[in-house]
Formats: structure tokens, C-alpha cells, sequence
């Protein structure tokens, strides 16, 4: 199982670009997460998907962001016309989704992102 | 609504000295705490979580529900213990099942 994995690892970006950040979870994990670590802070909550379903975006800027989760696929992190403050690192973690005390997170190595 | 802090960026020790990382949270209710650990050029990977109450790796954590606290420790750092150390809460109902984290320490343990 080689983990979750996402990929690019660096991306870079003119301002009013597309940046589109994979994220392939575990095999056998049905739930996907996305975080963000802005420069000297920490990771910040996003967005929460099962297959085919946003459960949660309540981290997810109003504008310009989206994230899918495909039936079939990985996970797509959307941001449009992207602006020097996204950059950040974008991490992504997967679940099981059993939902128990035991449930945990395994993250991506992430997504470097850089706006120029 | 449910937060994180962690008031050290940066913490050295000397190897064999004792270490601790302070975390205190905030939240209505009763919370899932967790340390995580990044070393360097590796993912964030899960260290510990209070309810299991474990030790890992040496490290130690009590969640101290009267200081809101959950502060990480072992009484003999070394070198290979110097990496990033994120708290993170998970509340236990709604969108709060989503992990908030804090800011990290970096840890630097000196030879």
C-alpha cells in the first residue's frame, strides 16, 4: 500500500491561473480530507469528502476553491484564478471512514503550491 | 467554536534533558486529542492520542481537562526525536469530527 499520495509535489502558478492538487487515498479508504498550512502557521481544516460527496466544506474559501472526489479517480482540489495569498502547502489525508475512536487520519506529503 | 495553541515555535534541549511540548485547547465539550509528528522531509504521521493512553517513541501525553491541556513529554530527549509537533483536537460531533491543529513546535534536540 503505498499511501496516500498526492501529486504535483510543486506547483507553480501565474496569478489568474487554474491550480488543480490530486490526492489519491488509501486502498480501502472511502473518505478525503484537505488541509492547508499557510507560511508559519498550521494546517487548516478545508473541506471533508466521501466518494461522490462533499460532507463538509465549511473551511473551504466561499470563492474560487472547489474539491471533488469522484466516483472513480482521486480527489481534485480546484483553485481558480489563483492569487499570491493561496500559497501555501495543501495536504491531504484519508480514512477509512469507520467513523470509531480508532478511526485515523493518514495524510499525502502534500502539495507545495506557489503563485507567482 | 474549538482552537488550538501551542505557544512555543521553537523549543531546543540538549540530548538526555527532559522535553515538553505544551498544547492547550478550547472546546465545549469533550474533546479527542492527538499528537502528530512531521521529521524532516517525511509526512505528518499520528505520535499518540489520549484515549489509548499510550507511549510512543518514549513521548507521553496528559489530557488535563481542568487546565484545557494536553502537553506532549519525555524525560530523556534525543536527536532523532528533533522534528515538527502538531496538537490537534477532533471534537465529537458535527463538522467539529474534523481535526483542528495547532500551530507546531519545531523541536531541536542538540547533541
Amino acid at each position: 500500500n503505498a499511501g496516500v499520495m498526492q501529486n504535483p509535489r510543486h506547483l507553480v502558478r501565474r496569478r489568474g491561473q487554474e491550480a488543480r492538487l490530486r490526492c489519491s487515498p488509501m486502498k480501502g479508504h472511502s473518505h478525503v480530507y484537505w488541509y492547508r498550512q499557510l507560511p508559519e502557521e498550521g494546517l487548516k481544516f478545508m473541506v471533508y469528502l466521501q466518494k461522490e460527496n462533499i460532507i463538509d466544506e465549511s473551511g473551504m474559501p466561499k470563492e474560487r476553491f472547489s474539491a471533488e472526489f469522484p466516483k472513480e479517480g482521486p480527489s481534485i482540489l480546484r483553485i481558480q484564478q489563483v492569487v499570491r495569498g493561496d500559497s501555501a502547502a495543501y495536504f491531504c489525508a484519508s480514512s477509512p471512514g469507520t467513523g470509531g475512536l480508532n478511526e485515523k487520519l493518514f495524510f499525502g506529503s502534500g502539495t507545495q503550491l506557489s503563485v507567482l | 467554536a474549538q482552537r488550538v495553541t501551542q505557544p512555543e515555535k521553537l523549543l531546543s534541549v540538549f540530548k538526555g534533558a527532559p522535553v515538553e511540548l505544551k498544547c492547550n485547547y478550547s472546546y465545549s465539550g469533550s474533546p479527542e486529542l492527538f499528537w502528530y509528528v512531521q521529521y524532516s522531509r517525511q509526512r505528518l504521521q499520528l505520535l499518540l492520542r489520549h484515549i489509548s493512553r499510550e507511549s510512543i517513541k518514549g513521548f507521553t501525553a496528559d489530557l488535563n481537562k481542568g487546565e484545557t491541556s494536553f502537553h506532549l513529554k519525555k524525560p530523556f530527549a534525543q536527536e532523532e526525536d528533533s522534528a515538527m509537533y502538531y496538537c490537534a483536537l477532533r471534537g465529537t460531533s458535527g463538522s467539529a469530527r474534523q481535526l483542528t491543529f495547532g500551530s507546531g513546535t519545531q523541536l531541536t534536540v542538540l547533541p
